[in-house]
This record gives C-alpha cells, structure tokens and sequence, in this order.
C-alpha cells in the first residue's frame, strides 16, 4: 500500500518568514495530492491540492509543488502570520476502487511573534 | 448549515464498556470513513463505505463494527472498549470519484478509564 512520509514533525517559524513542508510517496500510481491543516481542537481541512498532471499550484500565501519522478511534493507557507500555526498533514490517494487517502504524519507549525 | 455532524463530541467511559458513535452527513455525498487520531495526531482510516457498501476495513479490532443505515449515515460501534481506543475519532465523506475533496466531521473525543 502507499506510504507517506512527512518532514519535518515540528517547525518553529518567525511570524513573517516562509514556512517549508515535504513529503514523499511510495505508490507511483498515487496522482491526488491534498493538504490539511488542523487546528488546535478542531478538524482537518482541505486548505490546497494538486494532482498529478501539474507541477505546481498556488493559493494565496500557500503553494504546492509535486515531482512525480522523484514522488515527492511540498508545502510552501509565504509571509507566516500567526493564525498558521497547526498541524499540517499531506496526503496521497491513487485511482482505485476504495480512494482511500493516506495520510503523512504531520507537521506541528508554530508561528512565534 | 452542517456538513459533517458527529455525536456525540466528548464520551468518556469506563473500560469493558459499549458505546456508539454517531455520524451524518447532508452533502449528498455517497463515500464516508472513520477515522482514529491518537494522541501524536497521526490519522488512521479504520473503515469506508460506499453507497452503505463496505469498501475499506484495515486492520481494525473486530470490537469496531461501523454500520451504514443509509448513504448519511455512517455509525461505529465499539465493543468492550479498552484504554487504548481512546482517541479522537473522525468521520468523513465525499463524492466517490477521484478528485473530490473529503470533508471531515467535528470529531469525537474518547477517553476511556
């Protein structure tokens, strides 16, 4: 099955500077690529995706990069601002009967002051 | 205007117990899941259906039994429960087909003692 590996597990980050996640895949038949953000207490949301037939997608302060070659894809955070800080999980889901998302370990951001 | 609704959001039990958790969602969506997240946040599918169909069932103990009563509704319940099922406990769907966003719901917290 897939395997998602996310790095790193905690990130410090002055308020103002650029915040980078990544993550790695296992399965080469993986082609969905979505981004959650957690808050303290709350649920997991959907703040970015990308899928397999685009190298880069931007959102805002938020932009995603995947390399299917090397089956890796990023989370890029611009001008941090307090209300980042969370748990950010990647994710990977291939075309198959069941869909099923899986899910890297997250990243606790922490944006300071 | 709720998505995803789960009840109920806090259950604290005592060891040896049977408790059920409820879920609904009204997007007309026709694939849900359950998730576990345990105390390092890490996200775990337990089961998926689709179309009250089960689709997913990975390698949950046989104390879990979800039950679908209708595609809005994704139920689990769990037998004889021990210290270690307490969690947050996440439902979620979506539109089955490969590029739709899976909505959580608000979570349950269990804590079993």
């Amino acid at each position: 099955g897939e395997n998602v590996e996310q790095h790193p597990s905690t990130l410090s980050v002055q308020e103002g500077d650029s915040a980078v996640i990544k993550c790695t895949y296992s399965d080469s038949a993986s082609n969905y690529f979505p981004w959650y953000k957690q808050e303290l207490g709350k649920r997991p949301q959907l703040i970015i995706d990308i899928r397999s037939n685009v190298g880069e997608k931007k959102d805002q302060r938020i932009a995603v990069t995947l390399n299917k070659t090397a089956k890796h894809f990023s989370l890029h955070i611009t001008e941090t601002q307090p209300e980042d800080s969370a748990v950010y999980f990647c994710a990977a889901r291939r075309r198959s009967n069941d869909y099923k998302l899986s899910f890297g370990a997250g990243t606790t951001v922490t944006v300071r002051a | 205007d709720t998505a995803v609704s789960q009840t109920p959001k806090y259950l604290v039990t005592q060891m040896g117990n049977d408790k059920s958790i409820k879920c609904e969602q009204n997007l007309g969506h026709d694939t849900m899941y359950w998730y576990k997240q345990d105390s390092k946040k890490f996200l775990k599918i337990m089961f998926s259906y689709n179309n009250k169909e089960l689709i997913i069932n990975e390698t949950v103990p046989n104390r879990f039994s979800p039950k679908s009563p209708d595609k809005a509704h994704l139920n689990l319940h769990i037998n004889s429960l021990e210290l270690g099922d307490s969690a947050v406990y996440f439902c979620a769907s979506r539109v089955s087909g490969s590029n739709y966003e899976q909505y959580f719901g608000p979570g349950t917290r269990l804590t079993v003692t």
